[in-house]
């Protein structure tokens, strides 16, 4: 049970999309479409931002947006916004009954 | 509005037992739902410690599993976590949080405020 990997940092200028990936493996990740992200800003507890791959909660802007391939998702973020400044993580479901995080990625608004 | 809240000792000695208890309010935990525990070394990254259905079922992170206890009492709708023979690597802010859905496959939709446990020497 290995934590996902993530890079960590990322960066892009208002206005601009970002891309943040996370890679697995088959046996989580690639094996299930149980991949959500997570927003967390410091000192606060995360927020859950994208899960099912790429389905958003109610009142998560559709700026955000999730996609999987193979043992890969990713986190888009488009049209970046000061606000979006803050760490990043995923997570998945992993065989059995397991849940898994990624690294975390900080997002630097530019 | 369903809130949780973490609560127990902010120090623990090396080789001891950390307990920590997540009140949830605006919710029945015998209502349904998985409940969890994460934690977050400081300046790191996410942890998964494990989870808990009011049934008594439970699934714990395979590194941690050893020393680890997860219990739920339906009558104060509280969990609990307990993790034994702690090291300054266990130093981290614990949450707790609710599965929005089913199980481990779900992903947390509402977490408490987060409580730092620091292991003393």
């Amino acid at each position: 049970q290995s934590a996902l990997t993530q890079p960590p940092s990322a960066s892009g200028s208002p206005g601009q999309s970002v891309t943040i990936s996370c890679t697995g493996t088959s046996s989580d990740v690639g094996g299930y479409n149980f991949v959500s992200w997570y927003q967390q800003h410091p000192g606060k507890a995360p927020n859950l931002i994208i899960y099912a791959v790429f389905k958003r909660p109610s009142g998560v802007p559709d700026r955000f947006s999730g996609s999987k391939s193979g043992n890969t998702a990713s986190l888009t973020v488009s049209g970046l916004q000061a606000e979006d400044e803050a760490d990043y993580y995923c997570s998945s479901y992993a065989d059995t009954n397991k849940l898994v995080f990624g690294g975390g990625t900080k997002l630097t608004v530019l | 509005q369903v809130q949780l809240q973490e609560s127990g000792p902010g120090l623990v000695k090396s080789s001891e037992t950390l307990s920590l208890t997540c009140t949830v309010s605006g919710y029945f935990i015998s209502s349904g739902h998985y409940w969890g525990w994460i934690r977050q070394p400081p300046g790191r990254g996410l942890e998964w410690i494990g989870t808990i259905h009011h049934s008594e079922t439970t699934h714990y992170n395979s590194s941690l599993k050893s020393r680890v206890t997860i219990s739920v009492d339906t009558s104060k709708n509280q969990f609990s976590l307990k993790l034994t023979s702690v090291t300054a690597t266990d130093t981290a802010v614990y949450y707790c949080a609710r599965h929005f859905c089913g199980g481990t496959n779900c992903p947390f939709d509402y977490w408490g405020q987060g409580t730092l446990v620091t292991v003393s020497s």
